[in-house]
């Protein structure tokens, strides 16, 4: 089974330039989170959908970032203008539904993209 | 105040050794918990589920403390391969994954 796949494994771009991740969930999985990970920050949960739909973006750092699900197997983040700060590496997840107690309740990330905005 | 608080270590242990990882959460209406495992450079993986009544798989036993509000993960005879970053997560109703900033181990021969 193909699991979350991921494009560009890395990005080197220039401050100012716009910047788009790629994402493709696992089928048949109803959420989709993007994440964004940092030596000082960690992983820090950005924005995430339910059914194409987002429901809570409340990570995303500033108006500068942008997130769509235009249907169920694809989702990009777009940063527009890319600052240096934004150098990360950034996940994609995916999840079923959860339909109880921790059984079916499992993160399968993809292999991430490592942005560095010079 | 962080959703989740870990120790960021690192800690370096022999093999054989037995290590223990704990974390804190703020949201007391958290739901699930979780241990996740990132190797260098990789994406992290679900290494286990922690329950209520806590729970083993093989050589890690994870327990889980509602009234303190407290995770913790024990292993057992360590291996190298075992070296990586360990990871708590908590889901809450909302299915929003919190991440801690990860506990760091390095087992030596």
């Amino acid at each position: 089974d193909a699991g979350v796949i991921q494009s560009p494994r890395h990005e080197v771009t220039e401050m100012g330039q716009e910047v788009t991740l790629r994402c493709k969930p696992i089928s048949g999985h109803d959420y989709l989170f993007w994440y964004r990970q940092t030596m000082m920050r960690g992983l820090e949960l950005l924005i995430y959908f339910n059914n194409n739909v987002p429901i809570d973006d409340s990570g995303m750092p500033e108006d500068r970032f942008s997130a769509k699900m235009p249907n169920a197997s694809f989702s990009t983040l777009k940063i527009q203008p890319s600052e240096p700060r934004d150098s990360a590496v950034y996940f994609c997840a995916s999840s079923p539904a959860g339909t109880g107690p921790a059984t079916n309740e499992k993160l399968f990330f993809g292999s991430g993209t490592q942005l560095s905005v010079l | 105040r962080k959703e989740v608080e870990q120790d960021p270590g690192p800690f370096n242990v022999p093999e054989g050794a037995t290590v223990a990882f704990n974390c804190t959460y703020s949201n007391s209406a958290s739901q699930s918990f979780f241990w996740y495992r990132q190797d260098c450079r990789k994406e992290p993986k679900l290494l286990m589920s922690v329950y209520s009544s806590g729970n083993e798989d093989g050589r890690f036993t994870a327990q889980l403390n509602r009234a303190s509000q407290y995770i913790s993960l024990l292993i057992r005879d360590s291996k190298l391969s075992d070296s990586a970053t360990y990871l708590c997560v908590v889901k809450t109703g909302f299915n929003k994954f919190y991440f801690g900033s990860g506990t760091k181990l390095n087992v030596k021969p």
